[in-house]
Parts: C-alpha cells; sequence; structure tokens
C-alpha cells in the first residue's frame, strides 16, 4: 500500500523564479491538503484540494496555487518566489472532508530554499 | 491569540516516566483534534485522533479531551528515548476539511 509520495525531495531556487512541487496521495485517499512548515514552527494551512476544486485556502497570497488531476494527485505551484518562502512544504492526503474524524498521512515533504 | 496553542518546551522525563503534553484551542466549534509526532528532519506522524470527551488509549498513549475547557492532553506512559521528538496538536472543526496545528511541543527523553 503505497503512502503519500511527494516530489522532488529538496528544491533550490532563486528569488523570483517559479516552482511546482507534487504529490500523489495514499491510496484509497481522494484529498489532499498542502502545509507550509517553518523551522520551529508547526505546519501553516494553505490550501486543499477535493473533486478536482480548492475547496478551502489558509492565508497564502495568490502567487501560491495549486492543482489537483482525476487520479487525486496534486500539484503546488509558487510564483514570483521570496526568500521567506523558504519552508518545509508538506502534502497530507485523506478521506473526504467530511470524514472530520480522520486523520491525516503525510508525505515526506519537500525542502525549498530560495536564494 | 493563535487558534491551538501548545507549550514549546523543551519537555524533559527520565526514561520509563509519564510524559504529559497539553494543548488548547479557541475555536469552540472544533470537533476533532489529533496527536501527530514528528521526529527532526522528518514529515508529521499521525498518533492519535480524538473526538469524544474523556480519554482515548492505544497501547503507551493516552489522549484526553474537555471540550468544555477546550484542551486536549497527550500521555505517553514508560517513555523511551524514541519518544524524543516534536509532538504537534491539531484541531478541525465539523464545516472545514483542513486540520489546524500548533507549533509542537519538544519532547526528550532521557535514558
Amino acid at each position: 500500500d503505497a503512502g503519500v509520495t511527494q516530489s522532488p525531495t529538496h528544491l533550490i531556487k532563486t528569488r523570483g523564479q517559479q516552482v511546482t512541487l507534487r504529490c500523489s496521495p495514499k491510496s484509497g485517499h481522494d484529498t489532499v491538503s498542502w502545509y507550509q512548515q517553518a523551522l520551529g514552527q508547526g505546519p501553516q494551512f494553505i490550501f486543499q484540494y477535493y473533486e478536482e476544486e480548492e475547496r478551502q485556502r489558509g492565508n497564502f497570497p495568490d502567487r501560491f496555487s495549486g492543482h489537483q488531476f482525476p487520479n487525486y494527485s496534486s500539484e503546488l505551484n509558487v510564483n514570483a518566489l521570496l526568500l521567506g518562502d523558504s519552508a518545509l512544504y508538506l502534502c497530507a492526503s485523506s478521506l473526504a472532508p467530511t470524514e472530520t474524524n480522520y486523520g491525516y498521512t503525510f508525505g515526506s515533504g519537500t525542502r525549498l530554499t530560495v536564494v | 491569540q493563535k487558534e491551538v496553542e501548545q507549550n514549546s518546551g523543551p519537555l524533559s522525563v527520565p526514561e520509563g516516566a509519564i510524559a504529559s503534553l497539553n494543548c488548547t484551542y479557541s475555536d469552540r466549534v472544533s470537533q476533532s483534534f489529533f496527536w501527530y509526532r514528528q521526529y527532526s528532519g522528518k514529515s508529521p506522524e499521525l498518533i492519535m485522533s480524538i473526538y469524544s470527551n474523556g480519554d482515548k488509549e492505544d497501547g503507551r498513549f493516552t489522549a484526553q479531551l474537555n471540550k468544555a475547557s477546550q484542551y486536549v492532553s497527550l500521555l505517553i506512559r514508560d517513555s523511551q528515548p524514541s519518544d524524543s521528538a516534536t509532538y504537534l496538536c491539531a484541531a478541525r472543526n465539523t464545516n472545514a476539511g483542513k486540520s489546524t496545528f500548533g507549533d509542537g511541543t519538544t519532547l526528550t527523553v532521557k535514558p
């Protein structure tokens, strides 16, 4: 049973560039949430995708966008990178948003460094 | 005020002791609560979930929920050095698919 797969593992980008992170959810899961985790802080919610639609969004600028594909995999795109975007980006897969008692399965994360 | 608050620690306990981790939340419509363990440099891993008032036990772990006090806790019995990690508390309300996380409590279990 495959877990959550994220790629790439590490990424170094220059300010102003654009980046795409990818996630394949755990088998049987259809909802993907993206989180940003800065060092020493808890994960901060970026957005959630279900049925190929963005269902919820956190307090992140429009530079952060995403997509969900028919096979439930998802992409996170960040445009016009800033130094402050350097963080660990976590993909969390789960059952449908109505399954509120069901927790997340996280991928191993993508460590993004903006220089 | 953060929606989910945890003592940052570090919390240090000797091997074999009980570690007690606490979490408070501000959103009264939060219904489900989760504890995740995160080892340094790794991603979070779900340990326990709880959504009814009272205690829920799973092996050496016991989660406690008091909705009136808006308080969640995690007890780790017979703590082991391998339990040394950051423990994240998360809350989810029935209207939201997202979970809101605290900043975590760092636990160190000393041999």
